[in-house]
Formats: C-alpha cells, sequence, structure tokens
C-alpha cells in the first residue's frame, strides 16, 4: 500500500526532553510538511521541504527541528524549547513543488506528562 | 493580515438534506481552494480542488462553487448521509503557501 505512516500514534514528553516524531512516504514525493492541529484552531505549517537536504520555517517553527536526509522521510523533533507542545502533529506530503493536493498521515498526538 | 473563516464550527442536518458549507476569506488572493475531510483522530482527506479561473466543481455527491469576487466557496453534500459526519477544513493555496479554516463539523442525523 502507498500511504505516508507516522509514529508512533502517541508520544508522552518529559519537561526538558527533545522528542521526535517519525514521518516516513512510500508514494515518491518530492515536498513533505509538518503542521501542528489544536483543538479550535486550523492547521498550523511549522516546517516543509521540498527536496531532499532542503527545508524552509513555516508559521510557527520556534522550538521544532526538521532534517530530510532521505526522499521518503521527514522527522520532526519537539525540543526543550517547545514550552507548549501539547498538540497534534500532523505530516503530508505532495507530489509537487507547488504544494496543491496533499496527502496526510495518520497523525501523532504529543502529551505532556 | 489573512483571514480564512468558516461559517460556523457545528452544523447539524437531517439525512438526505444536502449540507452546505462556508468559507469566506479576506487580504488574500488563492489561486486555487481546496475542502478537505476530516474523522476524530485522523488526518485529513482530500476531496476537491478547485481554481481561481473555476466557478464549480463536481464530484459525486460533492459541489464546490467558488466566488473570487465574494472572496467565498461554498461547499454542497448533497443526498447527506450519517456517514458524510465528520469536520471539513477548507484550505487556500497560491504562490506555495497553503492556509487552513479552523473547519467545520458536520452531523448528519438519521
Amino acid at each position: 500500500d502507498g500511504g505516508i505512516t507516522q509514529s508512533p500514534k502517541y508520544l508522552f514528553r518529559k519537561e526538558g526532553q527533545n522528542v521526535t516524531l517519525s514521518c516516513e512516504q512510500n508514494l515518491n514525493h518530492d515536498a513533505m510538511y509538518w503542521y501542528r492541529q489544536d483543538p479550535g484552531q486550523g492547521l498550523r505549517l511549522i516546517y516543509y521541504s521540498q527536496i531532499v537536504n532542503d527545508f524552509q520555517k513555516g508559521d510557527i517553527a520556534e522550538g521544532y527541528s526538521v532534517s530530510r536526509e532521505k526522499k521518503e522521510s521527514f522527522p520532526l523533533t519537539v525540543t526543550s524549547a517547545q514550552k507548549n507542545p501539547t498538540a497534534f502533529y500532523l505530516c503530508a506530503s505532495s507530489p509537487g513543488q507547488k504544494r496543491e493536493t496533499q496527502y496526510f498521515g495518520p497523525g501523532t498526538r504529543l502529551l505532556v506528562l | 493580515s489573512q483571514k480564512i473563516e468558516q461559517n460556523s464550527e457545528a452544523l447539524n442536518i437531517q439525512e438526505g438534506k444536502t449540507a452546505t458549507l462556508t468559507c469566506n476569506y479576506t487580504n488574500y488572493s488563492p489561486a486555487y481552494l481546496q475542502w478537505y475531510r476530516q474523522d476524530p483522530g485522523r488526518g485529513p482527506v482530500f476531496l476537491l480542488l478547485i481554481r481561481e479561473n473555476e466557478k464549480e466543481k463536481r464530484k459525486e455527491r460533492l459541489k464546490v462553487t467558488f466566488d473570487t469576487t465574494l472572496k467565498q466557496s461554498l461547499f454542497h453534500i448533497t443526498a447527506s448521509q450519517p456517514a458524510d459526519s465528520a469536520t471539513y477544513l477548507c484550505a487556500l493555496g497560491s504562490q506555495g503557501n497553503l492556509i487552513f479554516g479552523k473547519g467545520t463539523k458536520l452531523s448528519v442525523k438519521p
């Protein structure tokens, strides 16, 4: 099956801890994105990458970091600098650089202990 | 600043009726507009894309209109079914940017 996978489904973070969310796609898409979704809020863009080894900050990049070493993988690290990390994190990909139709993964819910 | 609004947080309708969801925007000139469906605890799923030079687009029981003068899109689900119950997101795109609305939660009662 082609698609986007995210792991884990739930993730718990302790104070001062960095955690990494996984995102893998086998759709051969060039572009990948990370969004954050809070209750009653629209999706907000954290980071995006249009090609391997290149990525750009989105609207709320502070406290997050990413890497894009392989076309199919785009992990997101939530650092200790992110003071309010509790949210639903969504990874997406799209086949072209124009960022039109996006295909989303199932999401990871991050909770703070 | 750019602003996108979906008319209501929640919409309740009876099975068989047509559901109409509204997406309004200001301070933006999108090249295209999309609608996504999101079920609880899951990622959004793409439904339809309509471009700025298109007035209407249909897919099965779904219809989307796009009025760039009114800065508004209407999303219709005809002959609605309980299985259509979900949150529907509007998204505007232009020059590589995509902005999402907060969504409208649709509940279709049998």
